[in-house]
């Protein structure tokens, strides 16, 4: 079964500061991957994709991740984050099948 | 599009009670999902339907709990008798292509039971 470790509940960080999110994957076949941003009292939004071609993906609002399947991994970063990044971010896996598996979540706070 | 159009938005009501959440997905998309959040459980998938026929419904917590889709433009979520454990917020999305073009997420629906 195919799941999904966000490994930071909460991660706080200085604005115009880079950021990683860690998101690692496991299943024993091919994947596509995800990352859902959601903004208080909203619902989630997506960020970017991962489904083949190029390991780096890039995304909406400045945001990249890079897909690593040797260490299957799916980090997401932003060179610099402003206060409007300040959000939960949610890592996510599906086989193909129709379902999304997402993280718990990472928490991410930007101190001016 | 208007997107993903979830109501109410918050709903408060008392043990024992039925409460029916609804869901408009995006015309044209041939799979919705209903998601449940909550700070100790993160977000669960509660059922799902492609074309209208449900798929998968192995997330629904209990009997209590039921969906349907009468057609493609609207779904409902109905808990009867509710518990003041089912609080949460409910989302709603809906993709084309098996999802791999991304879910569009409704604004969700905060459901207290007191």
């Amino acid at each position: 079964a195919q799941s999904v470790t966000q490994l930071d509940s909460q991660v706080p960080v200085f604005e115009e500061a880079p950021v990683e999110l860690r998101c690692n994957y496991s299943s024993s076949v091919s994947v596509y991957l995800f990352w859902y941003v959601q903004y208080p009292n909203q619902g989630l939004q997506l960020l970017l994709k991962y489904l083949s071609g190029s390991t780096l993906v890039k995304g909406i609002n400045g945001f990249e991740a890079e897909f690593n399947k040797s260490q299957t991994s799916f980090h997401l970063r932003k060179p610099s984050v402003h206060i409007s990044d300040t959000a939960e971010y949610f890592c996510a896996v599906t086989q193909g099948a129709q379902k999304l598996v997402f993280g718990q979540g990472t928490r991410l706070t930007i101190n001016p | 599009d208007a997107g993903v159009i979830q109501s109410p938005r918050h709903e408060v009501t008392e043990m024992g009670q039925e409460v029916t959440l609804r869901c408009k997905p995006i015309s044209g998309h041939d799979y919705l999902f209903w998601y449940r959040q909550t700070m100790m459980r993160g977000l669960e998938l509660l059922i799902y339907f492609n074309n209208n026929v449900p798929i998968d419904d192995s997330g629904m917590p209990e009997d209590r709990f039921s969906a349907k889709m009468p057609n493609a433009s609207f779904s409902t979520l109905k808990i009867q008798p509710s518990e003041p454990r089912d609080s949460a917020v409910y989302f709603c999305a809906s993709s084309l292509r098996r999802g791999l073009g991304g879910y569009t997420f409704g604004s969700g629906t905060r459901l207290t039971v007191v």
